[in-house]
């Protein structure tokens, strides 16, 4: 099985709003990340988990906040957020963070901000 | 320079003849290259690997790997209206934890 499940697919938020994207996986896989896509743009890096520790922020504006309760769950918590940061967000796993690993994406959540 | 270079494209290839992708890079310590195909609307899927020097081989799909000249190349044989998607390449950085990705190629089968 290597499937890392997205949930909501969708979803609209307010400015004020707080609203946060789940994400999990079952392979046993110990790195987690969250991409930003925008639409005809490549996946850009916001946050790397590994072993549960928060090992890289790209320079994330604090309006988006990561969380990773276990090995499996990675959470990202929205607040106060902008229409220019509307955007699929993408989730993805990998064995560990070395070179050679491979990373597998979730299906996505499509945020819009209004 | 852009760590990871595509020609965006669109590029447009009869069905049943060969597409051909290419990626160049600019670091010269990268250790593992990948192919991920992205249908509109949806997520990337991973459909090569590749981390030495000449080619690999998976059904339809040829990855082509020259360190030297940091380029990496990928081959869709017997071209199919399915295989209309964007083509994104990727690096892992040497010790640096991530993927960084091309602008992606888009690529049309024409019938």
């Amino acid at each position: 099985d290597t499937e890392v499940t997205q949930t909501p697919k969708h979803l609209v938020m307010g400015m004020t709003n707080k609203k946060s994207l789940k994400c999990e996986q079952h392979m046993g896989h110990r790195a987690m990340y969250w991409y930003k896509q925008k639409a005809k743009k490549p996946p850009e890096l916001m946050f790397v988990y590994s072993y549960e520790k928060l090992s890289i922020n790209e320079s994330v504006p604090s309006r988006f906040s990561p969380e990773c309760p276990n090995s499996s769950l990675l959470n990202l918590h929205l607040h106060a957020l902008q229409p220019e940061d509307s955007a699929l967000y993408l989730c993805a796993s990998s064995r560990r963070t070395g070179d050679n690993e491979k990373l597998f994406f979730g299906s996505g959540t499509q945020l819009s901000v209004l | 320079q852009k760590e990871v270079e595509q020609n965006s494209g669109p590029l447009s290839v009869p069905e049943g003849a060969i597409a051909s992708l290419n990626c160049t890079y600019s670091d010269r310590v990268s250790q593992s290259f990948f192919w991920y195909r992205q249908y509109s609307g949806k997520s990337p899927e991973l459909i090569m690997s590749i981390y030495s020097n000449g080619d690999k081989e998976d059904g339809r799909f040829t990855a082509q790997l020259n360190k030297a000249s940091q380029y990496v190349s990928l081959l869709i044989r017997d071209s199919q209206p399915s295989d209309s998607a964007t083509y994104l390449c990727a690096v892992r950085i040497q010790g640096a934890q991530k993927l960084v990705f091309g602008q992606g190629t888009r690529l049309t089968i024409n019938p």
